[in-house]
């Protein structure tokens, strides 16, 4: 069965640096997701992606978080510049389309902010 | 806005036994209504989902899930639990396959052998 992939598993950076988290959907799949987990807490939405733009965004979804989809097959998050409270578990989902149609889930990113 | 409610953080069964994890959903629309699984170090897996038609749903795993609309409900159900089954159930919500989902918090499920 397709899966999404998500690269790192574990992602170690120091507070102020620059990551992408990189995730490889699943491949007839159109619309694109990012959601984290911060440690005990609920699965939050951070953006959505559809058509090579962004279709919504929460709050958490600052100046400092991008999204890209540089070619046919990767999706990318970028934090510019991290802080302590990044730390988290990312994880990206992908959907094959409007209506009646999951989102798959990847095995998540845990991005360590030092 | 919509909102999921998990009353249960965390639930102990034994093995053999039935199992009922609650879910209460806040959506001013008819809900998309679906259950993920998340086990140790791994990500979320899709168990069941609920679009629109017959209110009890089937899934994987052996598990079921039935939708009453006049409760604001969709609690997961199984008959008989094994050790596998221990994890991390979230259940969550969404206008549609395309639009974001918003997670319960979850329950933790610890099987006792």
């Amino acid at each position: 069965e397709p899966e999404v992939t998500q690269t790192p598993s574990h992602q170690v950076t120091q507070m102020g640096q620059e990551v992408i988290l990189r995730c490889v959907p699943i491949s007839n799949h159109l619309y694109f997701y990012w959601y984290r987990q911060i440690l005990g807490q609920k699965v939050e939405f951070l953006v959505s992606f559809y058509n090579n733009e962004i279709s919504e965004k929460s709050e958490i979804f600052d100046d400092q978080f991008s999204v890209e989809r540089p070619d046919g097959s990767n999706f990318t998050l970028k934090i510019r510049s991290t802080k302590l409270e990044d730390s988290a578990m990312y994880f990206c989902a992908s959907a094959g389309g409007a209506g009646n149609q999951p989102q798959h889930f990847g095995d998540g990113t845990r991005l360590s902010i030092l | 806005a919509q909102s999921v409610t998990q009353p249960d953080i965390h639930i102990t069964v034994s093995e053999g036994a039935s199992l009922e994890l609650r879910c209460n959903y806040s959506y001013g629309a008819t809900p998309y209504l679906f259950w993920y699984v998340q086990s140790p170090g791994q990500g979320l897996q899709l168990l069941l989902k609920y679009f629109s038609g017959d209110t009890l749903v089937q899934g994987i795993k052996g598990f079921e899930a039935e939708f009453k609309r006049s409760q604001s409900s969709f609690n997961l159900r199984k008959p008989s639990v094994h050790w596998s089954d221990a994890a991390e159930y979230f259940c969550a919500v969404g206008a549609g396959g395309a639009q974001k989902l918003v997670f319960g918090q979850g329950t933790r499920l610890t099987i006792n052998p």
